[in-house]
């Protein structure tokens, strides 16, 4: 089976504060991605990394950045948290054609 | 705008029933479809696959794609309490690179 992990389930962090999210897959695929999902927002692609060092803005990059330094870890980084940035985070890795997730991390900025 | 829609529901049905779902799709270069059931406060998790036109089928659930009128659907036969979730419909194709484009959710309702 398919392992996404990512390193924590709930997170709380304060406003300003640089919040890092880690996702580890253990399939050796190429493609990662990171999603927030919102109530009657659905699910929205942040940053997507198709091979190591290799990353492409997604639909709502704005206030995040992503590092992939090998191919089964890719980290999303929040520069300065802010509230609106409360969400759950979900990550997922892809071999083609399918994707399969991560538990999710609930974020919560206070 | 590459869009994927479906109805939110929510969508409520007989213990025993056939749920039907819904997704339309905006791009015709979509090449690969899927179906996540997602429970509340839990990720999505991948139930169903489909590639080419017609019915694909895997227990309870079948997965409906019709290309030329750019509809997927899932079918859920003998519908249980436990299936009650929300029902995302991904797509991917050549036009989106490597990404999917999710539709919002489909959240189904099973009565006992």
């Amino acid at each position: 089976d398919v392992k996404v992990t990512q390193s924590s389930r709930y997170l709380v962090k304060r406003t300003g504060e640089k919040v890092f999210l880690e996702c580890v897959q253990d399939m050796d695929h190429e493609n990662m991605f990171w999603y927030r999902q919102d109530p009657g927002l659905g699910l929205r692609l942040i940053y997507f990394s198709y091979d190591v060092k290799m990353k492409e803005k997604g639909d709502i990059p704005e206030g995040y950045s992503v590092s992939r330094e090998k191919k089964e870890r890719f980290s999303l980084i929040l520069e300065s948290a802010s509230t609106n940035q409360t969400s759950m985070y979900l990550c997922a890795s892809s071999y083609l054609p399918k994707a399969f997730f991560g538990q999710g991390t609930r974020l919560t900025v206070v | 705008q590459k869009e994927v829609e479906q109805n939110s529901g929510p969508l409520s049905v007989p213990e025993g029933a056939i749920a039907s779902l819904n997704c339309t799709y905006s791009d015709r270069g979509s090449q690969s479809f899927f179906w996540y059931r997602q429970y509340s406060g839990k990720s999505p998790e991948l139930i169903m696959s489909i590639y080419s036109n017609g019915d694909k089928e895997d227990g309870r659930f079948t997965a409906q794609l019709n290309k030329a009128s750019q509809y997927v659907s899932l079918l859920i036969r003998d519908s249980q309490p436990s299936d009650s979730a929300t029902y995302l419909c991904a797509v991917r194709g050549d036009n989106y690179g490597q990404n999917f484009v999710f539709g919002p959710g489909t959240r189904l309702s099973v009565l006992p």
